[in-house]
């Protein structure tokens, strides 16, 4: 079954950099992922596709501090140089049988 | 500018059927491959995608909802419309629509509206 994990929670300073972490379930380790942003009290906004090779291709104007990286079954978000806005959830996302999309249970980024 | 609305009731009771609207603009969904998507998320809990139409009249729904959901769309109108019988109070979550392109992310969302299912 295709399963998207995250983590709950992180947090990072002002200023500082923050890698989060999706996790693919075993036998989808070679799947494209999505990344999305939600501010509080927000609709989510799309950051950027990220492929199993690590390329990744963002959304309209999405600063450069946003990256995408990949490890095997595992994505990363890399936030750098962390900014007060930047406080949300993230949540990543991947395409189902049918090809329907699949969403991780987000995690709650809070930036000190 | 691409930017998509959710319309629709704010309380369902329970067994109702809901029927929500996007209005959408910047796109036309006559465009090939072109979509919509609904995707709903309980308070403090994830997203979920309900339904996706595409251009051609191409649908694909949810697997665990698939027999409660009906997605159709108004090209005239700019419009896609979901419906979603026998509410129950589960069933209570902030609804989006996004626009998409086939194989894609939903790329741009709607603000999102809130329905509550309660007697």
């Amino acid at each position: 079954q295709l399963v998207l994990t995250q983590s709950p929670s992180a947090s990072a300073s002002l200023g500082a950099s923050v890698k989060l972490t999706c996790t693919l379930s075993s036998g989808h380790s070679n799947y494209a992922i999505a990344w999305h942003q939600q501010q509080p009290e927000k609709g989510p906004r799309y950051l950027m596709r990220l492929n199993s090779d690590g390329s990744h291709s963002k959304g309209d104007g999405i600063p450069d501090r946003f990256s995408g990286s990949s490890s095997g079954a595992e994505r990363y978000l890399t936030i750098s140089s962390l900014q007060s806005e930047d406080e949300a959830d993230y949540y990543c996302q991947t395409w189902g049988t049918g090809f329907h999309w699949v969403f991780g249970g987000g995690t709650k980024l809070t930036v000190l | 500018q691409i930017t998509l609305k959710e319309s629709g009731p704010a309380l369902v009771r329970p067994t109702q059927t809901l029927t929500l609207t996007c209005t959408f603009s910047g796109f036309s969904l006559s465009t090939s491959g072109v979509g919509v998507g609904w995707i709903r998320q309980p308070p403090g809990k994830a997203l979920e995608c309900l339904a996706l139409i595409y251009w051609g009249d191409d649908k694909r729904y949810s697997p665990s909802l698939k027999t409660r959901l009906t997605i159709t769309k108004d090209t005239s109108k700019n419009q896609v419309v979901l419906t979603m019988t026998n509410m129950d109070p589960v069933d209570t979550a902030t609804y989006y629509c996004a626009h998409t392109m086939t194989g894609d992310s939903p790329r741009y969302w709607g603000q999102g509206t809130l329905v509550t299912v309660s007697s």
